[in-house]
């Protein structure tokens, strides 16, 4: 049962140009969203947040937007730069399972010169 | 430098064998977590521990176990009952915290490659 997913395997953006990965979610229940990046053979790095009270947070050129009605949300990157790069996780905590979060199967982004 | 630490990198298993997976933090975090990466499958929680002496089974625990006798430490051994082992192992810890996002620190990760 994949509560988190991410429909998109891969996404090729021209650099300049803005990107934008998908998430959707099946479970009401989560109150915090989170976007991780990761490069090859490392770990995911944090990359912004988002509360299930909001529908917008910005940080530099990233901004994540939540569509509660939806169960979607988005990742915003602006513009878009060569280190940007890598594979998105999308994640999100439960209130009852407040110490775990739950992944998305990820999107591969490459941005093109 | 704070992070956390895991070894080794690179780990080949006859079939058969256990093995067991480091994972050192110096974050002065109290909880930590074991997730497994799958090509095409994301991110999937084996085991989580919120406090030293004391874990909870995560959505593939069958075939792994864990211990935290330390604050710092929470091994991952992969036991001969995991009937497909081979994988990315990513260690990650946090905070405890209720309120606000629940920002987990990853290691750098261990490829378990089952011969």
């Amino acid at each position: 049962d994949q509560q988190v997913k991410q429909n998109s395997p891969s996404l090729s953006v021209q650099e300049g140009r803005i990107s934008i990965l998908n998430c959707d979610y099946t479970n009401s229940m989560f109150d915090y969203f989170l976007w991780y990046k990761k490069y090859p053979a490392e770990g995911p790095t944090f990359l912004i947040s988002i509360s299930s009270i909001k529908d917008k947070n910005e940080d530099g050129r990233f901004t994540v937007f939540l569509n509660k009605s939806a169960k979607h949300l988005s990742l915003h990157i602006v513009p878009s730069q060569p280190g940007d790069s890598a594979v998105y996780f999308c994640a999100a905590r439960g209130i009852q399972g407040a110490q775990k979060l739950v992944f998305g199967q990820g999107t591969r982004l490459t941005i093109n010169p | 430098d704070g992070g956390i630490t895991q070894s080794p990198k690179y780990l080949f298993r006859k079939e058969g064998q256990n093995v067991t997976l480091s994972c050192e933090q110096n974050l002065n975090h109290d909880a930590m977590y074991w997730y497994r990466q799958d090509p095409g499958q994301g991110l999937r929680l084996i085991y989580y521990s919120q406090i030293v002496n004391d874990f909870q089974k995560g959505d593939i625990a069958e075939g792994y176990s864990v211990s935290r006798e330390k604050k710092e430490s929470f091994p991952l051994t992969v036991t001969s009952a995991q009937k497909n082992p081979t994988a990315f192992y990513l260690c990650a810890s946090s905070t405890r915290q209720v309120a606000g996002a629940n920002v987990l620190t990853f290691g750098a990760g261990s490829r378990l490659t089952v011969l």
